[in-house]
């Protein structure tokens, strides 16, 4: 079955610091790719996608993302994080054999520091 | 501006009490969808529909209905025989083609007293 991880739970990194969120997946075929990002009480934010071509991707807010076949990976990076930047990640497979329904990881909830 | 409307954005529902969330779309999407996240647990798909009079379980059906009579609208029942319906809501949509992403409203977050 389809699945997505994201091994890390809560992170915690200070500002100005670089930031890698990590995301598995589990899916047969060629995924299509994305990360979310969610503040307290709202909906989901696209931050970046992967469908074909260049493996590094770039996204919203100063996020890449870079899709590694061999590895089933999809890390989120952003190279100096802002206080703004404190949310909660989402990692997510489309499956378009399902009516482009998405698959989530559980989320990874980043604390930024002062 | 075009979006996703999803409403109310708090609702209390006593026990044993069906109650409905709300979500129309003016982005012209054909696809439909409700997922419930819960703390921990990231979004889990509940149904989705891919065009107007046809939609299909996702993970966790049991205990919700859902209608799609427009292509605009993507009602979700939650019934009575929900066990654990307190949780935030996500309505999405999206066009089903390929390269595309789903885009979400603000959520219902139901509260059962």
């Amino acid at each position: 079955a389809q699945s997505v991880t994201q091994p890390d739970i809560h992170i915690t990194v200070s500002e100005g610091a670089s930031l890698e969120l990590r995301c598995n997946y589990s899916y047969g075929a060629t995924p299509y790719l994305f990360w979310y990002v969610q503040s307290p009480g709202q909906g989901l934010q696209l931050l970046l996608k992967y469908f074909s071509g260049d493996t590094l991707v770039q996204g919203i807010k100063g996020f890449e993302a870079e899709f590694k076949r061999s590895q089933s990976s999809f890390n989120l990076r952003k190279p100096s994080v802002h206080w703004s930047d404190a949310a909660e990640y989402f990692c997510a497979v489309g499956l378009m054999e399902y009516g482009n329904k998405l698959v989530f990881g559980a989320g990874t909830i980043l604390r930024v520091k002062s | 501006d075009g979006g996703i409307t999803q409403s109310p954005k708090y609702l209390f529902r006593k026990e044993g009490q069906n109650v409905t969330l709300s979500c129309e779309q003016n982005l012209n999407h054909d696809a439909m969808y409700w997922y419930r996240q819960d703390p921990g647990q990231g979004l889990r798909l509940i149904y989705y529909s891919q065009i107007v009079n046809d939609f299909q379980k996702g993970d966790i059906a049991e205990g919700y209905s859902v209608s799609r009579e427009k292509k605009e609208s993507f009602p979700l029942t939650v019934t009575s025989a929900q066990k654990n319906p307190t949780a935030f809501y996500l309505c999405a949509s999206s066009i089903t083609v390929l390269n595309t992403e789903a885009f979400f409203g603000q959520g219902t977050r139901l509260t059962v007293v």
